[in-house]
């Protein structure tokens, strides 16, 4: 969806690199997430956003950071990475305000060597 | 706790065959229920969701999906297949006992329409 933008698209890079995934939205919404993907197990949530001041860890938060710098920007960085933190990671944004349903990025293919 | 199942990881029809992937859910309050599909090389794509009022719920492409709260069941159909519609579907809920707005989902089912 071109109202969620992911950079970069894919990415490969070295166990113990530090790697930030950017998020961008036009669509004017409060509320942003990152998901990763992962064959088999569908969606799992790694960290959410309800305003720029309000930040939440989800289900596998663990070696994951995220910085919310405006309502549009929501960026995830991976402190060390590691192989198994390959995946396909996905934005998504949503306004219950204007109906409950979410609005995803294209998505950022990384992967770690 | 909150959860969904799509028992199947594949579902095999034949162009012009109705088509239905399976759902199950299990929550605490209400729930609201969304279908998602994705084709390949893309993100997510809203289909349908079902909120309050009629069971049956209509979405994009022709598909409709119908929500059975006695069987705690959101499956999705379509009356006639397209090969075009061969793509893997998720299906997520929320529950609003928590009202967090965060979406559970299903582990995807991936749905294959030969011509």
């Amino acid at each position: 969806d071109a109202d969620v933008t992911q950079t970069p698209r894919n990415r490969i890079t070295k166990t113990g690199k530090r790697i930030m995934l950017e998020c961008s939205q036009t669509k004017g919404h409060d509320r942003m997430y990152w998901y990763r993907q992962d064959p088999g197990l569908g969606l799992r949530l790694i960290y959410y956003s309800f305003d720029v001041k309000d930040i939440n860890k989800g289900e596998i938060s663990d070696g994951y950071s995220v910085s919310r710098q405006a309502q549009a920007k929501f960026s995830l960085s991976l402190e060390s990475a590691i192989p198994n933190q390959t995946a396909l990671y996905f934005c998504a944004t949503s306004d219950p305000g204007t109906g409950e349903e979410q609005y995803f990025g294209p998505g950022t293919r990384l992967t770690v060597t | 706790a909150q959860s969904v199942a799509q028992p199947e990881d594949q579902v095999n029809v034949a162009e012009g065959n109705p088509l239905t992937v399976k759902c199950t859910y299990s929550v605490s309050g209400n729930p609201y229920l969304f279908w998602y599909v994705q084709y390949p090389n893309r993100g997510l794509q809203f289909l349908l969701k079902y909120i309050t009022g009629d069971n049956l719920v209509k979405g994009s492409y022709g598909f409709e999906a119908e929500f059975n709260k006695s069987q705690t069941s959101f499956h999705l159909k379509k009356p006639s297949a397209l090969v075009s519609d061969s793509a893997l579907y998720f299906c997520a809920v929320r529950d609003l006992l928590y009202n967090t707005d965060k979406l559970i989902f299903g582990t995807g089912t991936r749905l294959q329409v030969f011509p």
